[in-house]
């Protein structure tokens, strides 16, 4: 079974250009989190989709990014325009909703972004 | 303002020995508590949990201790092995499944 996916690894944008990360999560698990770490510190929470729902957002840090997950199977982080504090490693993670879920993340390999 | 705390930001231990991670919440609210394992370049992986229920769970070479009372968890590695060496973040969820991250310990298992 594939795991969390994330593409692109890494990203090298210059700043006020545009980037849009993806993640695929693993099949069937509803609820994906978008979470993101800045130089070597904790992991921030930035969003939470249930499905195609966003169940909590309140970590995005503004309007410039931009979260999406049609059809409640892949989901896309964008943001527009970066700035130099947007670089960082940008971790995606699924889990199983409802009974099953143990509380248990998976998590993807992280997409890194450098915002020159 | 962390809820989430790990204030050793890396620790040091002989192969064979003993590996005591620490962390320290402030929100009464979770109710889960997890450890993850992280690598270079890679992911967090999972690595094993207590619910708030609890005081002690184990598996394995693993042990995690929760003292609710001073909102504080261990992880207890035993014994260390060269592997073991990585970056380990404790997290709390809160109802609703808001998980938060603490800064993360980085272990070094010296053979």
């Amino acid at each position: 079974e594939a795991g969390v996916t994330q593409f692109p690894s890494h990203s090298v944008i210059e700043k006020g250009q545009t980037v849009t990360l993806r993640c695929d999560p693993i099949s069937g698990h509803d609820n994906l989190y978008w979470y993101r770490r800045v130089m070597g510190k904790e992991i921030k929470f930035l969003l939470h989709f249930v499905k195609e729902s966003k169940q909590d957002e309140s970590g995005m840090p503004n309007n410039r990014f931009l979260a999406e997950r049609t059809g409640g199977t892949y989901s896309t982080l964008k943001v527009q325009p970066a700035e130099l504090e947007d670089s960082g490693v940008y971790f995606c993670a699924s889990s199983l909703l409802g009974g099953k879920n143990t509380g248990e993340l998976f998590f993807g390999e992280g997409s890194r972004l450098t915002v020159l | 303002d962390q809820q989430v705390k790990q204030n050793s930001p890396s620790l040091s231990v002989q192969e064979g020995r003993i590996s005591i991670l620490n962390c320290d919440y402030t929100n009464s609210m979770f109710d889960y508590f997890l450890w993850y394992k992280k690598y270079p370049a890679e992911g967090p992986t999972f690595l094993i949990s207590i619910s708030s229920i609890k005081d002690k769970n184990e598996d394995g070479r693993f042990t995690v201790f929760l003292n609710k009372s001073a909102k504080h968890l261990s992880l207890h590695i035993v014994p260390s092995q060269p592997g073991d060496s990585a970056v380990y973040f404790c997290a709390a969820r809160e109802r609703g499944q808001n998980f938060v991250f603490g800064p993360g310990t980085r272990l070094s298992v010296l053979p």
